[in-house]
């Protein structure tokens, strides 16, 4: 049983418009939710992070916003990049430390 | 560069083979991960060490050994693998009381022939 789910394996978006990537959960028992970001070749970069006890976190052009009643969470990027073409995880976290991952959505940001 | 080097960045070992991969951080972080991603799959979790004692270990088969020798140093030391554990093995670091903002290396690759 997938804990953390990424129903979206690819989002296409035009440079200078808003990416929205999405993620849903089933544990209600996490404490923390992350945003990662990968290049091939590359381990995951740490993105953005939000609290259980919060709604919104805001880091300059990435949002993360988080609906406990629907086990959902989703990442903003505005306005988007060409750089900011990767794969991006959704994860979620223990204060133990312990991870658990969603498959990944690839977004393409067309130039 | 996010400041987590692993070595070797790929290893082909036979099923009788005995290799460790390393994992070293220069973030002054005190707790530290291995995931392992196999195709088509999501990042799993193996184990966790906080202040190097090992807190977690997600149902990992014997045959992967961790090895924890200080805060900056962490080892899987692999035995008697089998073709299935041919993945990529990522190594992680964090401060312990913020472990949800982990530094990932780049991983190892491994092919179990």
């Amino acid at each position: 049983d997938q804990q953390v789910k990424q129903n979206s394996p690819s989002l296409s978006v035009q440079e200078g418009r808003i990416s929205i990537l999405n993620c849903d959960y089933t544990n209600s028992m996490f404490d923390y939710f992350l945003w990662y970001k990968k290049y091939p070749a590359e381990g995951p970069t740490f993105l953005i992070s939000i609290s259980s006890i919060k709604d919104k976190n805001e880091d300059g052009r990435f949002t993360v916003f988080l609906n406990k009643s629907a086990k959902h969470l989703s990442l903003h990027i505005v306005p988007s990049q060409p750089g900011d073409s990767a794969v991006y995880f959704c994860a979620a976290c223990t204060n133990a430390g312990k991870s658990t991952f969603g498959d990944g959505t690839t977004l393409t940001v067309k130039p | 560069e996010t400041g987590v080097t692993q070595t070797p960045r790929h290893l082909v070992m036979g099923m009788t083979n005995k290799k460790s991969l390393k994992c070293e951080q220069h973030l002054g972080h005190n707790a530290m991960y291995w995931y392992k991603q196999s195709a088509k799959k999501p990042l799993e979790l193996m184990f966790v060490y906080s202040l190097e004692e090992r807190v977690e270990n997600n149902s990992v088969p014997s045959r992967f050994s961790p090895e924890c020798p200080n805060s900056s140093h962490l080892f899987l030391h692999l035995h008697t693998l089998q073709p299935e554990d041919s993945a990529l093995y990522l190594c992680a670091s964090s401060p312990v009381d913020r472990p949800y903002e982990q530094y990932f290396g780049p991983g190892t690759r491994l092919t179990v022939t």
